[in-house]
């Protein structure tokens, strides 16, 4: 089995400041591990993948997200919040076989205040 | 760049009307998905296609809906009578299971349906 938890529904930063969004995985396999981002109205982007080589993986518009499997965590960052990032992220898990769906998490919803 | 086309963009319809939702998947791409997200239920997987084989339609209420891939270059997903609480995006979403499994989705712009 598989599953993904965000443990924020809505996070505010400041323009600027720096982007935590976090996320928790479990997963019977070697996950394969992705952020998402979907802007309103908008269909699902890729910002990043994991998929067992470095685990400090770097993706668009400077985010960037490193995976702990101690911590079984695979937290989104980004230095400094530019007024664009506003959106939804989605961390989502696969299982590494391809066999099964992937699993998404319920979402963060990023604001970006001025 | 590549992308994956879904058909029609908005619907509105009317309660126990025939919906049928259209997508056509990235060339290449081995690996289908149907998703629909409401703000209520976030996103939820309806239906999972690879090679064009159904490998996942739990979530799916079969009473309903139904999804399949006549071609490779065609994906559809029914919903017949419609109701109200059909109302959401439906979104598809194509990908690659490579050999490390990872499948790298690329999502269409969505569906939005509205049932009256």
């Amino acid at each position: 089995a598989q599953s993904v938890t965000q443990l924020d529904s809505h996070v505010s930063v400041s323009e600027g400041t720096p982007v935590l969004l976090r996320c928790n995985y479990s997963s019977s396999y070697s996950p394969s591990l992705f952020w998402y981002v979907q802007h309103p109205n908008k269909g699902l982007q890729l910002l990043l993948k994991y998929t067992s080589a470095a685990t400090l993986v770097k993706g668009i518009n400077g985010f960037e997200a490193e995976f702990k499997k101690s911590e079984t965590s695979f937290h989104l960052t980004k230095p400094s919040a530019h007024m664009s990032d506003a959106a939804e992220y989605f961390c989502v898990v696969s299982d590494g076989t391809g066999r099964r769906a992937l699993t998404f998490g319920s979402g963060t919803r990023l604001q970006v205040q001025p | 760049d590549a992308r994956v086309t879904q058909t029609p963009r908005h619907k509105v319809t009317e309660m126990g009307q025939e919906v049928t939702m259209r997508c056509q998947p990235i060339l290449g791409h081995n690996t289908v998905f149907w998703y629909r997200q409401t703000m209520m239920q976030g996103l939820e997987l309806l239906a999972y296609f690879r090679n064009r084989a159904p490998l996942d339609d739990s979530g799916m209420p079969k009473d309903r809906f139904s999804a399949e891939m006549p071609d490779a270059t065609l994906a559809t997903l029914k919903i017949q009578p419609s109701e109200p609480r059909d109302s959401a995006v439906y979104f598809c979403a194509s990908g690659l299971v490579v050999s490390s499994g990872a499948n790298v989705l690329t999502f269409g712009a969505g569906s939005r349906l509205t049932v009256l």
